[in-house]
């Protein structure tokens, strides 16, 4: 099945509002990154937290392995955070490569 | 720094021919890593390399692709004889060492076989 899973797989909000995206993996855990990617653009890296919880602005990652979860938080959303969300993590078998989920789909209305 | 650059953007090509595909990692990173995007299966590993050598190919599908890393500065993944199901967003990363620090990503190359 599966290895990496995410929540919902598409949310759409209204600017100010916060939002809660969740991954939820099925393997032992390496590492943990969450990544955003804005429609035809690269990804880039937002938070590399393979345990605990880490902010940058208005984002929050928390990481809890014994639960096998990992959740992204936006807090007072702007329409430029409109995008996709994608988990992606290193298992202890992996060697190194990152398993990413299909990615949770942001949309945030003015 | 300039990140890392995938060259081409864009590549049309038709069915049964061939693509090559170039990255050129961030310098001074020695893990090299190749994915593959649609719609329908998302980011899919394809190879990784670390300082040049091929450490796991797992993701490749046998028999028409290939992936070489003759030096430092650059890394390429062939395509023979396309087919119309190879055609996606072909994403070259890099980082450091593995992936215990931040992954890097290129713009992509996407490839469209008609």
């Amino acid at each position: 099945g599966q290895q990496v899973q995410q929540s919902p797989a598409s949310l759409v909000l209204q600017e100010g509002e916060n939002a809660e995206l969740q991954c939820n993996f099925s393997t032992s855990l390496n590492s943990m990154q969450w990544f955003y990617q804005r429609p035809g653009g690269s990804l880039v890296s937002l938070f590399y937290n393979p345990s605990g919880t880490k902010h940058s602005g208005r984002l929050t990652s928390t990481t809890v392995i014994k639960e096998r979860r990992s959740s992204l938080h936006i807090s007072s959303s702007q329409t430029t955070d409109s995008g996709t969300y994608l988990c992606a993590l290193v298992n202890t078998e992996g060697a190194d490569r990152l398993t990413f989920g299909k990615g949770t789909q942001l949309i945030i209305q003015p | 720094n300039a990140g890392v650059i995938q060259t081409p953007r864009h590549k049309v090509t038709g069915k049964g021919q061939e693509a090559t595909l170039w990255c050129e990692p961030i310098s001074g990173h020695s893990a090299v890593f190749w994915y593959r995007q649609t719609i329908v299966q998302g980011l899919e590993f394809l190879t990784y390399f670390r300082n040049q050598a091929p450490i796991d190919d797992s993701g490749m599908p046998k028999e028409r692709f290939s992936a070489q890393m003759p030096n430092q500065s650059h890394s390429t993944l062939k395509i023979q004889s396309t087919q119309p199901q190879d055609s996606a967003v072909y994403l070259c990363a890099s980082s450091l060492v593995g992936t215990g620090n931040t992954l890097y990503f290129g713009e992509g190359s996407r490839l469209i076989v008609v």
